[in-house]
């Protein structure tokens, strides 16, 4: 079955400071991988998405990049942080299938809590 | 671009009634729409999905309804209990291999004792 890992839960850095979050998926092969945010109390916001290695979609400017260096395996990063970045970070996986001519739904990791101070 | 508009924002209804929470979509070209359910701190989980072939969907007390030519979706809860009390996300999105869903901005549903 398929997994999806995500790390880590919670993390406080101080404004100015790097980030890297890493999420990685198990038990399939090319999947969809998207990064999204959530802001307190908020809906879900669409950062970036990739369909495949080095292939990157960016969805709102910002001081924010993502990379996919392995099929399964997308990383969040940012070079100086700032207070707006504070969120909940979550990796996402979709995967199509040809063969059924299906989509199936988003499995959301378990999130990243990012406190910016 | 694609929009998926949600309604409404907080919902609270009595426990053992039910609730309703409606979206509409912009991308005409969309087909698949999945609900998910995002309890207090934690991870959106799919609950149900509906497909445009089909016009409605019922899983135990969740319901979907869909109206393509109307570009309207909706989500019914019957008999609501006090852990259906989430907020949900309507959502749509194309069959492609590069899809993208389109998430709606949320519904804080509380189900009063």
């Amino acid at each position: 079955s398929q997994t999806i890992h995500q790390w880590p839960a919670t993390l406080v850095q101080p404004v100015g400071s790097p980030l890297s979050l890493e999420c990685t998926v198990e038990g399939t092969s090319n999947p969809n991988l998207y990064w999204y945010r959530q802001a307190a109390g908020r809906g879900l916001q669409l950062l970036f998405y990739s369909v495949g290695i080095g292939q990157i979609s960016s969805e709102v400017p910002q001081n924010l990049s993502a990379s996919r260096p392995q099929d399964r395996q997308f990383i969040l990063s940012s070079k100086k942080l700032l207070l707006s970045d504070s969120g909940f970070y979550l990796c996402a996986w979709s995967v199509f299938s040809v063969r059924g001519r299906r989509n199936y739904g988003y499995t959301f990791g378990s999130g990243t809590r990012l406190t910016v101070v | 671009g694609e929009n998926v508009e949600q309604h409404p924002s907080t919902l609270s209804v009595q426990e053992g009634d039910s609730a309703v929470i409606k979206c509409t979509y912009s991308d005409s070209a969309s087909n698949y729409f999945p609900w998910y359910k995002q309890e207090l701190g934690k991870r959106p989980q799919l609950i149900i999905d509906i497909r445009s072939n089909v016009g409605e969907k019922k899983d135990q007390r969740i319901a979907v309804t869909l109206n393509k030519t109307a570009k309207h979706f909706s989500l019914h809860i019957t008999e609501t209990q006090p852990e259906d009390s989430a907020v949900y996300f309507c959502a749509a999105s194309r069959y492609s291999s590069a899809s993208k869903i389109i998430f709606g901005s949320g519904t804080r549903l509380s189900i009063r004792p």
